[in-house]
């Protein structure tokens, strides 16, 4: 069972446009949402989290939305940049559960074109 | 990645031999994890470790074991390797303060193949 579907699989971007990936969950423990930015041959490295109590995070040119009711998330990439290409992922926990680790998306293969 | 060390980076096998996968932190956080990156599959679970000297299974355990050496290092071995397990092995390291909200810090991956 894929608890967090992420979409789209791939996506190509032109150099200052907005680069929008999407995700949904399906286990309402969840509450703790963080996005994830891998680089090849690196790995993943947090970009930007959001909790349920609030509808929005911004930090720099990227921002979640989080619509709690729909049980879904997005990142919003901003005046996309050449050096934003790489893979994300979102991910989710139930931050009151035990010591287990994230729940992530498939992954979305992002490409900004100059 | 800075406080995480994965090795090796690349391994080649043959099917049935065994290996140990090493990660070795040095952020003095609780908590380490083992998770496999399969193409369109994103990351999944293999077995955690809350705290030095506990150990437990995540999503995909089978046709692994773990050790929880101390509290820097955490091992995946491999006992009789499969073709499935063909995969890039990233290591993970928490805080494991009891906010389960903290950033989980990565190794660069091990690239192991399995012939």
């Amino acid at each position: 069972q894929q608890q967090v579907k992420q979409s789209p699989q791939s996506l190509i971007v032109q150099k200052g446009g907005i680069s929008i990936i999407n995700c949904a969950y399906e286990n309402t423990a969840f509450d703790y949402f963080p996005w994830y930015q891998q680089f090849p041959g690196k790995g993943p490295a947090l970009l930007i989290a959001i909790r349920p109590d609030v509808s929005e995070k911004k930090e720099g040119r990227f921002t979640i939305s989080f619509n709690k009711s729909a049980k879904q998330f997005s990142l919003h990439i901003m005046d996309s940049q050449p050096g934003d290409s790489a893979t994300y992922f979102c991910a989710a926990r139930d931050s009151g559960g035990g010591a287990d680790g994230l729940t992530f998306g498939k992954g979305t293969h992002l490409i900004i074109q100059p | 990645n800075a406080g995480v060390t994965q090795t090796p980076k690349f391994q080649v096998l043959k099917t049935g031999q065994s290996m140990t996968l090493q990660c070795a932190q040095d952020m003095n956080h609780n908590s380490m994890y083992w998770y496999r990156q399969d193409p369109g599959m994103g990351l999944r679970l293999i077995y955690y470790s809350a705290s030095e000297g506990t150990t437990d299974k995540g999503e995909v355990p089978n046709g692994y074991n773990v050790s929880r050496l101390n509290k820097r290092e955490f091992s995946l071995r491999l006992e009789s390797a499969a073709p499935s397990q063909t995969s890039v092995y990233f290591c993970a390291i928490e805080q494991g303060d009891g906010f389960r909200t903290r950033p989980q810090h990565f190794g660069d991956g091990t690239r192991l193949s399995i012939l």
